[in-house]
């Protein structure tokens, strides 16, 4: 298995325009993670899945960020309107069981 | 929710010295992990370790439960190993918890 994969590796954006993050986590996985990484609040969980259903999402910030995941293969996170302070390393994480196996992250950057 | 702090937050270690990260937790944990973040922002899994003693060649990784404590044991550290390490943890759920990491430089 190729492991977890996101995308795109690296965005940026103006102010107030739409972002959608993707991921592809581990076949056979069912959990699903959204983590966000920086220098001030280091690694929060925004929200997670388990068999494609959100289980927990009181770590996302705001109204404007959502997440979706349609099927097993596949999540989205989405921020609208995006805005400076969302700048950060978005990470996608899957698991069975307890072994959590993280992508490499979108770079996203909001000017 | 559940606290969890790592120390040191840094450390600055010459090729071949051993050293001994620790990571407190603030309650009963069922998953705790340990992953090594390194300079290109990769997040890798290091251990699976809710409770005892676990060995992967120089690594090495304990945890009482009882006392709400894991470490993590480097020895003859490389400079491969220059990273950040982070303890996380879960309790009853997949919710995992990040610590605030341990930066490592190892200089040769």
């Amino acid at each position: 298995d190729a492991g977890v994969i996101q995308s795109p590796r690296h965005e940026v954006t103006e102010m107030g325009q739409e972002v959608t993050l993707r991921c592809k986590p581990i076949s056979g996985h069912n959990s699903l993670f959204w983590y966000r990484q920086t220098m001030m609040r280091g690694l929060e969980l925004l929200i997670y899945f388990n068999n494609n259903v959100p289980i927990d999402d009181s770590g996302m910030p705001e109204d404007r960020f959502s997440a979706k995941m349609p099927n097993a293969s596949f999540s989205t996170l989405k921020i609208q309107p995006s805005e400076p302070r969302d700048s950060a390393v978005y990470f996608c994480a899957s698991s069975l069981g307890f072994w959590a196996f993280f992508g490499q992250g979108t770079r996203l950057t909001v000017v | 929710g559940i606290q969890v702090e790592q120390s040191p937050p840094d450390l600055i270690l010459q090729e071949g010295a051993n050293s001994t990260l620790r990571c407190n937790f603030s309650d009963s944990v069922n998953n705790l992990q340990w992953f090594h973040q390194n300079p290109w922002g990769q997040l890798i899994n290091l251990f699976y370790i809710p409770s005892g003693t676990k060995q992967n060649g120089r690594l090495s990784a304990t945890t009482v439960a009882t006392e709400r404590y894991s470490l993590l044991y480097i020895s003859s550290s490389q400079t491969t190993d220059s990273g950040v390490y982070f303890c996380a943890v879960a309790r009853n759920t997949d919710k995992l918890i990040f610590g605030t990491g341990t930066r490592l430089q190892v200089f040769p």
